[in-house]
């Protein structure tokens, strides 16, 4: 069984829709993160969760809000979808105690907005 | 400009080649950096990190160079299941900043 899971891992939903991803880990990580990665522009942090009760805003928070409802779920929400959050979403998982730099991704959720 | 700028590629090489990525970052605070690798359409995953001193594993070399901040990989006797895109990964301010990736096809 995978250690970091996604779902849905295929979505397709309509303008102004809201739409939650989740994710779940196994592996006890108290770290945890939502990034999105588009065709020429690589991985970028949309919000990041050190335990349950943090929450931090990455580089592209805007248009989306995060709940770390326990230490192996962390779920991210577009409340009105658009068309430019089209795009792969991952989710990822790390370990305090080892460093930061190691990060356990999720097989990713391929969202549509049309 | 990119924090963390790679080639995008995509690199052609025969089986058996050594093929070599450079990266540049441009936050000279930068202290760690890494290789992750991404085949296609899947999740990014670690391959090695990148020491002052350079790392080497098996037929990959990691090397880094603060004075012209670059970052190299190099892939010595290449094979097939090497084709992916190489990801170079600083580490910056409680995250890691990715590069948009090197692609890498190795054919027969």
């Amino acid at each position: 069984d995978a250690d970091v899971t996604q779902t849905p891992r295929n979505r397709i939903t309509k303008t102004g829709k809201r739409i939650m991803l989740e994710c779940s880990q196994t592996k006890g990580h108290d770290r945890m993160y939502w990034y999105r990665q588009d065709p020429g522009l690589g991985l970028q942090l949309i919000y990041y969760s050190f335990d349950v009760k943090d929450i931090n805003k990455g580089e592209i928070s805007d248009g989306y809000s995060v709940s770390r409802q326990a230490q192996a779920k962390f779920s991210l929400s577009l409340e009105s979808a658009i068309p430019n959050q089209t795009a792969l979403y991952f989710c990822a998982t790390s370990d305090s105690g080892q460093g930061m730099h190691e990060q356990f991704f999720g097989p990713g959720t391929r969202l549509t907005v049309l | 400009r990119k924090e963390v700028e790679q080639d995008p590629g995509p690199f052609n090489v025969p089986e058996g080649a050594t093929v070599a990525f450079n990266c540049t970052y441009s936050n000279s605070a930068s202290q760690s950096f890494f290789w992750y690798r991404q085949d296609c359409r899947k999740e990014p995953k670690l391959l090695m990190s990148v020491y002052s001193s350079g790392n080497e594993d098996g037929r990959f070399t990691a090397q880094l160079n603060r004075a012209s901040q670059y970052i190299s990989l190099l892939i010595r006797d290449s094979k097939l299941s090497d084709s992916a895109t190489y990801l170079c990964v600083a580490l910056g301010f409680q995250k890691l900043v990715f590069g948009t990736g090197t692609r890498l096809l190795v054919s027969p």
